[in-house]
């Protein structure tokens, strides 16, 4: 069965950068995109980005352009999102999800890993 | 990108049906069939509901149907149960992006 795991929670400092995993199980993993999604406390989701795991090509959102590196290793089955220059407001539940890739465009993603909590505090 | 527009708040009594909206521009919702709808609950990742405006994945009960008509798309769901109670996310693809709306919190009274 596919499974997406993810590191676990993380405390940085402000201007620290943090950097999360999501290994890859139960499926062909350079066969989906790998997408990423937070969520503030309280509030709602976030779109992050995507990276095509067979190529390593990228698309981010416009708002974190600059401060966020999305890579694999497709030797462990593992994507990565390193956000960087990290403030208080990056506090957040960070997750990985698969694109299914029905259509051919980034336009559902139907299984998500748990989560992981980055913490951003002096 | 702005994020679509959800009513934040939605409710129903067992057996009821109730509607969520979800309210976009013709550069996301209105532009492509590609609408996907999210159910969260609490301390939980989120788990794909409807994807493509109306498709179920398997294993989603048929009380959960989309639609769309322009801009707006909406999610209904028929038959209330307790179980549905949670939070609702729209997303839609906006050209090689994807945007979602800020949610919804359905409560069965």
């Amino acid at each position: 069965q596919v499974q997406l795991v993810q590191s676990g929670a993380e405390v940085k400092k402000p201007g620290a950068s943090v950097k999360v995993s999501c290994k890859a199980s139960g499926y062909t993993f350079t066969g989906y995109y790998m997408h990423w999604v937070r969520q503030a406390p309280g509030q709602g989701l976030e779109w992050m980005g995507w990276i095509n795991p067979n190529s390593g090509g990228t698309n981010y959102a416009q708002k974190f352009q600059g401060r966020v590196t999305m890579t694999r290793d497709t030797s462990i089955s593992t994507a990565y999102m390193e956000l960087s220059r990290l403030r208080s407001d990056d506090t957040a539940v960070y997750y990985c999800a698969r694109d299914p890739g029905r259509s051919g465009w980034p336009a559902d993603l139907d299984y998500w890993g748990q989560g992981t909590l980055v913490t951003v505090s002096s | 990108q702005s994020a679509l527009t959800q009513p934040p708040s939605a409710s129903g009594s067992p057996g009821q049906s109730v509607t969520i909206s979800c309210t976009g521009t013709s550069s996301d919702v209105g532009g492509y069939n590609y609408v996907s709808w999210y159910q969260q609950h609490p301390g939980k990742a989120p788990k794909l509901m409807i994807y493509e405006v109306s498709k179920r994945p398997s294993g989603v009960p048929d009380r959960f149907s989309g639609s769309k008509s322009g801009n707006t798309a909406s999610l209904t769901v028929s038959g209330l149960q307790a179980e549905d109670e949670a939070d609702y996310y729209c997303s839609s693809y906006a050209g090689s992006t994807v945007v979602f709306g800020g949610g919804t919190k359905l409560t069965v009274l």
